[in-house]
């Protein structure tokens, strides 16, 4: 069955410190990848996503993703974080062509000391 | 830009009464989905809507539950004779398409089985 594991439930870093949560899946066909992220009393927005081509996925507010298909991890990257970044993050996957429906991880939950 | 929105926020409901949670998608999407996040757990896909019908459901979609599309702009999701463990936040989400196209969400509906 299709899985998706998020090794880092709970992150504290301080302002400007460097993010790289992971997220590694589970499933033998072709995927699509997904990081979202809901800030405190929000709704789950895109952060980035990988379909295809380069693996290295630039997203808003300065997020990057490297998708490693040997791996099968994605995951997620801040050279600097602030503040602001507080939230939870959710990796999450599709079967590409079989299935619209998203597996997503248990999420991370991120807090960032000023 | 265009939101997904939910409507109620909360919804208090005693055990075994009907409860319907609405959501109006974006305007120009064609794919509708119902996913659920029992506190503490990762969010579960229920079930997806195109063309009318149910495209895809999870085994938690039971008969308990039904989606439909009333008109051209809501989308439903009724669950009848509610139980405790129905409690959860339930999100609703949209797409232009499927596979690759990144799905949108709304803010959610958080029901209370008393």
């Amino acid at each position: 069955a299709q899985s998706v594991s998020q090794h880092n439930h709970h992150v504290i870093l301080s302002e400007a410190a460097s993010l790289e949560l992971g997220c590694n899946y589970s499933y033998g066909g072709t995927v699509n990848l997904f990081w979202y992220v809901q800030y405190p009393g929000q709704h789950l927005q895109l952060l980035l996503k990988y379909f295809s081509g380069d693996p290295l996925v630039k997203g808003i507010k300065g997020f990057e993703a490297e998708f490693i298909k040997s791996k099968f991890s994605f995951n997620l990257r801040k050279p600097s974080v602030q503040w602001s970044d507080t939230a939870e993050y959710f990796c999450a996957v599709n079967s590409r062509g079989a299935t619209n429906k998203l597996i997503f991880g248990t999420g991370t939950l991120l807090a960032v000391q000023p | 830009e265009p939101e997904v929105t939910q409507t109620p926020s909360h919804q208090v409901t005693q055990m075994g009464q009907e409860v319907i949670l609405r959501c109006v998608p974006i305007s120009n999407h064609l794919y509708f989905y119902w996913y659920r996040q029992i506190l503490g757990q990762k969010v579960e896909f229920l079930v997806s809507f195109y063309n009318n019908e149910i495209s895809e459901k999870s085994e938690i979609f039971d008969d308990q539950f039904s989606v439909e599309r009333p008109d051209g702009s809501n989308f439903t999701l009724k669950i009848r004779s509610t139980k405790l463990e129905d409690s959860a936040m339930y999100f609703c989400a949209s797409s232009e398409g499927n596979g690759n196209q990144p799905q949108h969400f709304g803010d959610g509906t958080r029901l209370s089985i008393l």
